[in-house]
């Protein structure tokens, strides 16, 4: 079974507004940790925000948040007030506590468009 | 300013001929990664490596190589062997968990672009 599903290829969102990209997860450990990744076509990898399995709170940065659905597995990626700029290819990550800890995992991906 | 260097930047191999790319890492890290990316795809795991001496191969190892005599540095040989070498290379580094428990990301290099000609 994939351990990270991002099942939208691509998306477009009209400039200034919000976006949801999903991805879901499988994982049988407690703690874990989820990472979201910006790539844009210059191919640089750009942490953009962190959820850790036990934290309570959605996680936020600036204009990322994480919407968190611990039951669901789910760990989407919400950009609000687009912006040309985040056109990229944005991946799911997922790093567990127990079995090898240092192994990450990664979504396919999906292809963010912003629209002007 | 800690981070990691890949080089080099652009590289172009002829049919049999093994390359090295060329991963530091200031970091400090323990933990060291070789992925590949072909176009419009995600990363595809080839080695890790979590301590000096010892690395795992990951879901792509064939036709590939790496070796890890200094925590600073993971290089990776891509041989004739690999039919297909062509691909977009990202190194990486992270160390398990930071401050209260929080698991902590990976750092990537800027990559490495390898065609075969």
């Amino acid at each position: 079974a994939q351990k990270i599903t991002q099942t939208q290829p691509g998306m477009f969102v009209q400039e200034k507004e919000a976006v949801t990209l999903d991805c879901t997860y499988d994982t049988s450990d407690p703690s874990y940790g989820l990472f979201w990744y910006k790539q844009p076509s210059s191919g640089e990898m750009i942490f953009l925000i962190y959820q850790g399995s036990y934290d309570q709170q959605n996680a936020t940065e600036g204009r990322y948040s994480l919407n968190f659905q611990k039951a669901r597995k789910s760990a989407n990626l919400v950009i609000s007030a687009s912006q040309l700029g985040d056109s990229a290819m944005y991946f799911c990550a997922m790093r567990e506590g127990k079995n090898n800890f240092n192994k990450f995992y990664f979504g396919s991906g999906t292809k963010l468009n912003v629209k002007p | 300013d800690g981070g990691i260097t890949q080089s080099p930047k652009y590289l172009f191999r002829k049919e049999g001929q093994n390359v090295t790319l060329s991963c530091e890492q200031n970091l400090n890290h323990d933990a060291m990664y070789w992925y590949r990316q072909d176009p419009g795809q995600g990363l595809r795991l080839i080695y890790y490596s979590q301590i000096v001496n010892d690395f795992q191969k990951g879901d792509i190892a064939e036709g590939y190589s790496v070796s890890r005599e200094k925590k600073e540095s993971f290089p990776l040989t891509v041989t004739s062997a690999q039919k297909n070498p062509t691909a977009f290379y990202l190194c990486a580094s992270s160390i398990p968990r930071g401050i209260a428990g929080r698991w902590n990301e990976q750092f990537f290099g800027p990559g490495t672009r390898l065609t075969v000609l």
